[in-house]
């Protein structure tokens, strides 16, 4: 089992470019969650979603979207990129309401510059 | 809402024991989570405290008071490699669907 994974690892953007970062899991997880950690700050929860074809915002869900068209996939976008969203990404999926939410699995992370 | 509070670094030295303290204030709460995460790795998760008491994993404790809205995580016979950031997480909401997170606590482990 591979896990979670996250393309890319790496990306630097122009501020206005656009991008998606993609998460895949091997679980069967029904939960997934996108997070962003700046130095200092923890994890933030960017949205997350409960099963395929659903999402919901969480902490700090301004300037991305998501979607889950896919149980094993869970998408990031950013349509304008600015430079506030230089970040490190993590992408985890949990089991849910039958195996217990509390433990995630996280994937890698990517790392985005917006210059 | 939800929010933990953590002390932003410890230091210990190698053999030692450490207690990482997180104290929270929520709307409902269902109980308390430690992550753990190196240096440019991911956070994986060490344990998780539904009720009142100690859960033991190995050299790694979990404590949570419910009553005082508090837990700690306790290392014991530390290591080099426990030098890491250590993150109490607790649910978003009364749905517990996701999880809030401390901002972290920076272990340092000197020998």
């Amino acid at each position: 089992n591979a896990g979670v994974t996250q393309t890319p690892k790496f990306r630097v953007l122009k501020t206005g470019q656009s991008m998606t970062l993609l998460c895949a899991q091997d679980m069967n997880h029904e939960y997934m969650y996108w997070y962003r950690q700046d130095p200092g700050m923890g994890l933030r929860l960017i949205h997350y979603s409960v099963g395929e074809g659903t999402t919901a915002k969480g902490e700090v869900p301004d300037g991305y979207n998501v979607s889950r068209l896919k149980k094993q996939n869970f998408l990031l976008g950013l349509e304008s990129a600015a430079p506030s969203q230089t970040s490190v990404y993590f992408c985890a999926s949990s089991y849910g309401p039958t195996g217990g939410f509390e433990t995630q699995y996280f994937g890698p992370g990517t790392r985005l510059l917006v210059l | 809402g939800q929010s933990l509070e953590q002390p932003s670094e410890v230091t210990a030295v190698e053999g030692a024991i450490v207690q990482i303290n997180c104290t929270y204030q929520t709307s409902g709460f269902y109980g308390l989570s430690w992550y753990q995460q190196h240096d440019g790795g991911a956070p994986t998760f060490l344990s998780y405290n539904a009720l009142d008491g100690l859960e033991e994993t190995g050299r790694f404790s979990s404590f949570l008071s419910r009553s005082d809205s508090y837990g700690y995580l306790l290392l014991q016979e530390l290591q080099m490699k426990d030098s890491a950031s250590y993150f109490c997480a607790a649910p978003t909401d009364t749905g517990r669907r996701a999880l809030t997170f401390g901002s972290g606590t920076r272990l340092q482990v000197q020998p």
